[in-house]
């Protein structure tokens, strides 16, 4: 069974780090693209990050270049998605989601989301 | 690329015919998505490629649609139907959604 969870949510100040992580169960994960996609309370969905199956290809959403990192580690299944400078904007469920293919796809399986709040 | 879904909201019955659409601002070819969304969940894949149902999707879903312009059918509304419903373009940008409520 394909299972994929978030870990490393949290409240953290504006301007703080978080590193949130995505452990991935029942397939190969090497092949396979995965993102993360974020919502606010009460919003729509956001694509935030991507990342190739190799881990070669990274792509971001323009409100979060240059603060986020996404990476992965092939040898644990698990994917990262490291955030810097965040404002309280970035507050939102912070889903990972693994793609159909190694570059792109439809998202096919979903975790169940970790909370990030950026407050004073 | 901007997707733009519509109506916001949809006040429909159970065993009615939903219709929800989707317009890209600019081609996406057949690389577009649909998602189902319910309070407290997580999406799921319901449309990928347009047109093709993913894994375990009932036929009552159906999608069509190429290049700019996209639709999402419901031929008979079941009372597990009714979500919020999200168009993605492949790995991208996602709509703003569509409310499907009971009327």
């Amino acid at each position: 069974e394909v299972q994929l969870l978030e870990s490393g949510g949290g409240l953290v100040q504006p301007g703080g780090s978080l590193r949130l992580s995505c452990a991935a169960f029942g397939f190969t994960f090497e092949n396979y693209a995965m993102s993360w996609v974020r919502q606010a309370p009460g919003k729509g969905l956001e694509w935030v990050s991507g990342i190739s199956a190799s881990g070669g290809g990274t792509y971001y959403a323009g409100s979060v270049k240059g603060r986020f990192i996404i990476s992965r580690d092939n040898s644990k299944d698990t994917g990262y998605l490291q955030m810097n400078s965040l404002r309280a904007e970035d507050t939102a469920v912070y889903y990972c989601a693994k793609s159909q293919g190694k570059t792109a796809g439809a998202f096919d399986f979903w975790g169940q989301g970790t909370l990030v709040a950026v407050s004073s | 690329i901007v997707l733009t879904q519509s109506p916001g909201t949809l006040s429909l019955s159970p065993g009615e015919r939903a219709t929800l659409s989707c317009r890209a601002s600019q081609s996406v070819n057949s690389y577009l998505a649909w998602y189902q969304q319910k309070p407290g969940q997580a999406p799921r894949l319901l449309i990928y490629g347009a047109s093709s149902r993913a894994t375990g999707i009932p036929d009552r879903f159906s999608g069509g649609g190429s290049g700019t312009d996209f639709t999402l059918t419901i031929s008979r509304l079941e009372p597990e139907d009714f979500a919020v419903y999200y168009c993605q373009q492949y790995g991208g940008t996602f709509g703003q959604g569509t409310k499907l409520e009971i009327k």
